[in-house]
């Protein structure tokens, strides 16, 4: 257990839709990335942020937005989803960001 | 854009024998993560390489770094079936203000009895 949370662990959803995936990192940990995995992308980075600010964006879909809260809560918002959307999104946290990353467990999204 | 080659993608072994994964990088980086993924799971962090020359042991794993080749290297020793699952490297790349993990295709390891 690397002390992430995330939820929900599984969502299943229609094309168009909007969703809010949630993450906790580990006590003391600062920064939070996000990533999204796919058969066929591969594990992609899509955001990071520090302290309640955005520090570096991949490749992440205008659709997508995330924020991090003052209780270093982040949430990954997903609209409009599209089929190709189905993926496993995975939260990380690290002390900053030249530390290790830990990882959740994912939260599993498969839109229909 | 940095980029990250893992190979082999797919490796089968027997158990007891030895075997390497290699990792080819793209761009300076002093920052070498290496993790385990098993089926509908998250990342196990392995090890993290920080400098050139960097080596570390876990059990029958061991890991290395070589930062002007650009390639790092994770070793089998003596494999048994436990160690199937789905290897990744990952380079750090710190920008401006913030950080990343870019992540190779991952190796996926089966050690068949």
């Amino acid at each position: 257990d690397s002390g992430v949370t995330q939820t929900p662990k599984h969502l299943i959803t229609a094309t168009g839709q909007r969703v809010t995936l949630r993450c906790s990192p580990r006590s003391g940990d600062l920064s939070v990335y996000w990533y999204q995995q796919s058969l066929d992308q591969g594990l992609q980075f899509l955001i990071h942020y520090y302290n309640g600010e955005e520090r570096a964006k991949g490749n992440i879909l205008e659709r997508f937005s995330a924020q991090q809260f003052p209780d270093l809560h982040s949430e990954l918002n997903l609209s409009s989803l599209e089929l190709g959307d189905s993926a496993l999104y995975f939260c990380a946290s690290s002390i900053a960001g030249t530390f290790e990353q830990y990882f959740g467990p994912g939260t599993r999204l498969t839109v229909t | 854009e940095l980029k990250v080659e893992q190979n082999p993608l797919f490796l089968s072994m027997q158990e007891g024998k030895n075997y390497t994964i290699y990792c080819n990088y793209s761009t300076t980086s002093d920052r070498l993560y290496w993790y385990r993924q098993d089926p509908g799971k998250s990342l196990e962090s392995l090890f993290v390489l920080l400098s050139n020359g960097a080596v570390k042991q876990e059990g029958r794993l061991m890991a290395s770094l070589d930062t002007k080749a650009r390639l790092s290297t994770l070793h089998i020793t003596a494999a048994v079936h436990d160690l199937s699952a789905t290897y990744f490297c990952a380079v750090g790349s710190q920008e401006t203000s913030g950080s990343r993990l870019t992540f190779g295709e991952g190796t996926q390891l089966t050690v068949n009895p």
